[in-house]
C-alpha cells in the first residue's frame, strides 16, 4: 500500500518561513492537499491540487509538490499557524494520509 | 454554506457495532458531483480514511477495513451514516464525517467513540 512520510515535528521562529515536507514513491505524480488541525478543532484544508489555495487561506501558505516530495511553505510565519499539518493524496481509489507534522512556532 | 455534523453513541462495547451518523445542512446530499467520507484518528495520531458514499449509493472503502465497514445514505433526510463492525479497543478515536470532492471540505466538528465494555 501506497505510504506517506511526514517528519513528526518542525518548529520555526515568528516572521520566519517554515517548510513542511511529505515523502512518496513518485509523489510528484499524484495531486497532494494539505490541512491544517488546531488541538481539539476540525482539519481545515490550507493547499489541495498541489498549489492551490482555498478562499479565505492566507497568501503565506504555499505548496508544492516534484519527484517524490511535496512541501508546504509558510512564509512569515504567525503564531496562529501553530498547529498539525496533514498531507493526503489519493491513490488506486484509496485516501492516504501523512502521519501529520506538529509545527511549533517559536 | 454546507454544514455537517456527527451523531452517534459515544460508547460502544467491544464486538460490537458502531454506527454513527452525518447529517448534511445548508446543501443537498445530491448536489453536483460530490462524495461524502468518513475519517477517523485516534488520539495523538494521525488521519485514517474509513471510506466515501456517493448519493446514488456507490462506495469505496479504506482496504484495511473493507471487511468491517459499510456506508449507507438516505438522500430523504440528507444524511449518510457508518456501521462498523466487530470494534475493539483500536478503533476507539474522533470520528469525522466530510464532503469529498477529491479534497476534504468541509469536515464536521467530530465525534468520540471509546470501545470498551
Amino acid at each position: 500500500s501506497y505510504e506517506l512520510t511526514q517528519p513528526p515535528s518542525v518548529s520555526v521562529s515568528a516572521g520566519q518561513t517554515a517548510s513542511i515536507t511529505c515523502s512518496g514513491d513518485r509523489l510528484g505524480d499524484k495531486y497532494v492537499c494539505w490541512y491544517q488541525q488546531k488541538p481539539g478543532e476540525s482539519p481545515v484544508v490550507v493547499i489541495h491540487q498541489d498549489t492551490k489555495r482555498p478562499s479565505g487561506i492566507p497568501e503565506r501558505f504555499s505548496g508544492s509538490n516534484s519527484g517524490n516530495t511535496a512541501t508546504l511553505t509558510i512564509s512569515g510565519t504567525q503564531a496562529m499557524d501553530e498547529a498539525d499539518y496533514h498531507c493526503q493524496v489519493w491513490d488506486s481509489s484509496t485516501v492516504v494520509f501523512g502521519g501529520g507534522t506538529k509545527l511549533t512556532v517559536l | 454554506q454546507v454544514q455537517l455534523q456527527e451523531s452517534g453513541p459515544g460508547l460502544v462495547k467491544p464486538s460490537q457495532t458502531l454506527s454513527l451518523t452525518c447529517t448534511v445542512s445548508g446543501g443537498s446530499i445530491t448536489t453536483s458531483n460530490y462524495y461524502w467520507s468518513w475519517i477517523r484518528q485516534p488520539a495523538g495520531k494521525g488521519l485514517e480514511w474509513i471510506g466515501r458514499i456517493f448519493s446514488s449509493g456507490s462506495t469505496d472503502y479504506n482496504p484495511s477495513l473493507k471487511s468491517r465497514v459499510t456506508l449507507s445514505v438516505d438522500t430523504s433526510k440528507n444524511q449518510f451514516s457508518l456501521k462498523l463492525s466487530s470494534v475493539t479497543a483500536t478503533d476507539t478515536a474522533v470520528y469525522f464525517c466530510a464532503r469529498d470532492t477529491g479534497t476534504f471540505d468541509p469536515w464536521g466538528q467530530g465525534t468520540l467513540v471509546t470501545v470498551s465494555s
